[in-house]
């Protein structure tokens, strides 16, 4: 089944404890991104990959970093998390940059205390 | 002015009304639309692309107006089911509006 995977669904946890959120996709897709959703404010995108090794950052990079050292995997990376991270997260690939539609993953809610 | 901008709603409409939503966008050169369906804290799904002619898939119709800059769907016959919060995007991956809210009452 054609999926992207995210894990943990959900995640409480304290301020300044490094996690990371997997993404993995099955697809062969060369796009990935991360978005988070916070209400009133919609998906807002905070990195994205255009392939392997190649990432940039979209709206709102501030506290997270990205790798993509495989084309399936897309990790979510929170050093030191806040507060104010605390969110709605969601991963989604796609086949082309721009003109194709997304899939995404079942989503990580977390809560940083 | 932000990119893609929706109107919020709530939108509540009794079942079988025909409801419609536009989303209107900023830059002239966007070239790919899509409706995104998205269900309370869950993720976002397609429903379908915003095709220059005009598209249909069953009770869902969705127009693009270039010279506007708007895309609208349209819902006939609503359902309980279409209750969701519908997202239109452009350009793919980058702009996202912030979803129109639609509740369908029996």
């Amino acid at each position: 089944e054609a999926q992207v995977t995210q894990n943990p669904r959900y995640l409480i946890t304290v301020t300044g404890k490094k996690l990371t959120v997997t993404c993995s996709q099955n697809m062969n897709h060369e796009y990935m991104s991360w978005y988070r959703q916070d209400p009133g404010l919609g998906l807002r995108q905070i990195y994205y990959s255009m392939n392997v090794e190649v990432t940039d950052k979209g709206d709102v990079p501030e506290g997270y970093k990205v790798s993509r050292k495989e084309k399936r995997n897309f990790p979510l990376i929170l050093e030191s998390p806040s507060p104010n991270q605390t969110s709605l997260y969601f991963c989604a690939s796609s086949f082309g940059w721009g003109d194709q539609p997304q899939h995404f993953g079942d989503g990580t809610r977390l809560s940083i205390l | 002015r932000k990119e893609v901008e929706q109107d919020p709603g709530p939108f509540n409409v009794p079942e079988g009304a025909t409801v419609a939503f536009n989303c209107t966008y900023s830059n002239s050169a966007s070239q790919s639309f899509f409706w995104y369906r998205q269900d309370c804290r869950k993720e976002p799904k397609l429903l379908m692309s915003v095709y220059s002619s005009g598209n249909e898939d069953g009770r869902f119709t969705a127009q693009l107006n270039r010279a506007s800059q708007y895309i609208s769907l349209l819902i006939r016959d609503s359902k309980l089911s279409d209750s969701a919060t519908y997202l239109c995007v452009v350009n793919g991956q980058f702009y996202f509006g912030t979803g129109t809210s639609l509740t369908v009452i029996p």
